[in-house]
């Protein structure tokens, strides 16, 4: 089946404005992760769906930022009011089951350019 | 804060050479993986290791996770350019199964 998709796969944005990432996990797999990745940075946790429970969103970077999931399915992240220091590439992942070393597929990301 | 510090941040050989790059840090991980990730695409996982001590091959690929599970490298023999890419290490604390800190990467560019 297919991989994780994410659209769009580019964004510029003026700062101030509102923007919407989605993500299309594999289907099935029941825990959703989101990254964002910075120029020369690694990879930053931003936050974790798994199922029905509360979702983990200890990584979250500041009240601008949400994200929602649907079920087992499509989840979007909302940053509220852009700045340029929002300004990277936001990965998304899934994965089938949750254990400790447990294989997190990654989407393509959508690279975010806040103007 | 667990920080995991790669080195070299960048690296760029000719093909056939042999390399190491480097993944530390002060903290313990219960389990250690390996990414490399192209431009445009996201990280693919190459290998997780979770046993002190422990080396896993993949091709020309060696991994090895340092006895106290802190640190861990990762060497490539005879690397040729599809190897090209950035190269990310990610440790799991085990407080949580699911959240991996990540280091920042090597970038190898292997030339022909």
């Amino acid at each position: 089946g297919a991989g994780v998709s994410q659209s769009p796969s580019n964004k510029v944005t003026e700062k101030g404005k509102d923007v919407e990432l989605r993500c299309d996990p594999i289907s099935g797999h029941t825990a959703l992760y989101w990254y964002r990745q910075r120029l020369g940075q690694g990879l930053e946790f931003l936050i974790y769906f798994q199922g029905n429970s509360a979702p983990d969103k200890s990584g979250l970077p500041s009240d601008r930022f949400s994200a929602e999931r649907t079920g087992e399915s499509v989840s979007t992240l909302t940053i509220q009011r852009t700045q340029q220091e929002d300004s990277a590439v936001y990965l998304c992942a899934s994965s089938l089951i949750v254990t400790v070393g447990g294989t997190q597929y990654f989407g393509p990301g959508t690279r975010l350019l806040v103007l | 804060t667990q920080l995991l510090e790669q080195s070299p941040q960048f690296l760029s050989i000719q093909e056939g050479e042999n390399l190491t790059v480097y993944c530390n840090s002060s903290s313990v991980f219960s389990s250690l993986q390996w990414y490399r990730q192209e431009p445009g695409e996201g990280p693919v996982l190459l290998v997780t290791v979770v046993t002190g001590g422990e080396v896993k091959k993949l091709k020309r690929l060696t991994f090895q996770f340092g006895d106290a599970r802190k640190d861990s490298s990762l060497h490539i023999t005879a690397a040729q350019p599809g190897d090209t890419g950035l190269y990310l290490c990610a440790g799991n604390s085990g407080g949580s199964n699911y959240k991996l800190t990540f280091g920042k990467g090597t970038l190898l560019t292997v030339n022909p």
